[in-house]
């Protein structure tokens, strides 16, 4: 099966600066990299994801990056804020839908 | 549209009792989904249906969780007799055919399960 690990396990920053979490995966047959954000009792939801044929994607403050020969992929949060604090995961993926997700990464932004 | 419904929001249970979980996916997702959550972990797979059918159940700890969907529908997730580390949250998600499917993987509010 895949493994997946996540670094850094927990990341405090500053409101306004950037946070960049690194999720690494073992199946090369990976093709699809969502990240989720969970907040206290609620439900992860999809905030971005990226698919094996594009490097980079962009969304407002967002942004995931893809190294498929490195077998690696990022999430970017630029000018951080209060409410980006929240458990982020990473949870590559085959076409057969199943999503492994990592440990998740504390992220904790000071006002 | 409305989202994955799942019920009970909380239960708390005493160690070897019988626990069921319930969940309605949106409507028309034909794939289905129960993850496991442990405090401070990464949800985990347990069982993935496609209709009425099992795709995955590899993760699941057939000896004590049974899972069904007979009406390629609703899902119930049993567990008996429940033991203390089963204690998570048990989250069911929906998603719709085709081959972006991952991209439209909704999750319910789960259930948190507490063994004592």
């Amino acid at each position: 099966g895949e493994n997946v690990e996540q670094h850094p396990s927990t990341l405090s920053v500053q409101e306004g600066d950037s946070a960049v979490i690194k999720c690494t995966y073992s199946d090369s047959a990976s093709n699809y990299f969502p990240w989720y954000k969970q907040e206290l009792g609620k439900r992860p939801q999809l905030i971005i994801d990226i698919r094996s044929n594009v490097g980079e994607k962009k969304d407002q403050r967002i942004a995931v990056t893809l190294n498929k020969t490195a077998k690696h992929f990022s999430l970017h949060i630029t000018e951080t804020q209060p409410e980006d604090s929240a458990v982020y995961f990473c949870a590559p993926s085959q076409d057969d839908y199943k999503l492994s997700f990592g440990a998740g990464t504390t992220v904790t932004v000071r006002a | 549209e409305a989202g994955v419904a799942q019920s009970p929001r909380y239960k708390i249970i005493e160690k070897r009792q019988s626990v069921a979980f319930w969940c309605n996916p949106i409507s028309g997702h034909a794939t289905l989904y129960w993850y496991q959550q442990i405090l401070g972990q990464g949800p985990k797979l347990l069982i993935q249906f496609q209709n009425n059918g099992v795709v995955d159940d590899s993760q699941l700890p057939k000896d004590r969780f049974s899972a069904e969907r007979l009406k390629g529908v609703d899902s119930t997730l049993k567990i008996q007799p429940a033991k203390l580390e089963d204690s998570a949250v048990y989250l069911c998600a929906s998603s719709s055919l085709g081959q972006n499917a991952n991209e439209k993987l909704f999750f319910g509010s789960g259930t948190q399960l507490s063994v004592l």
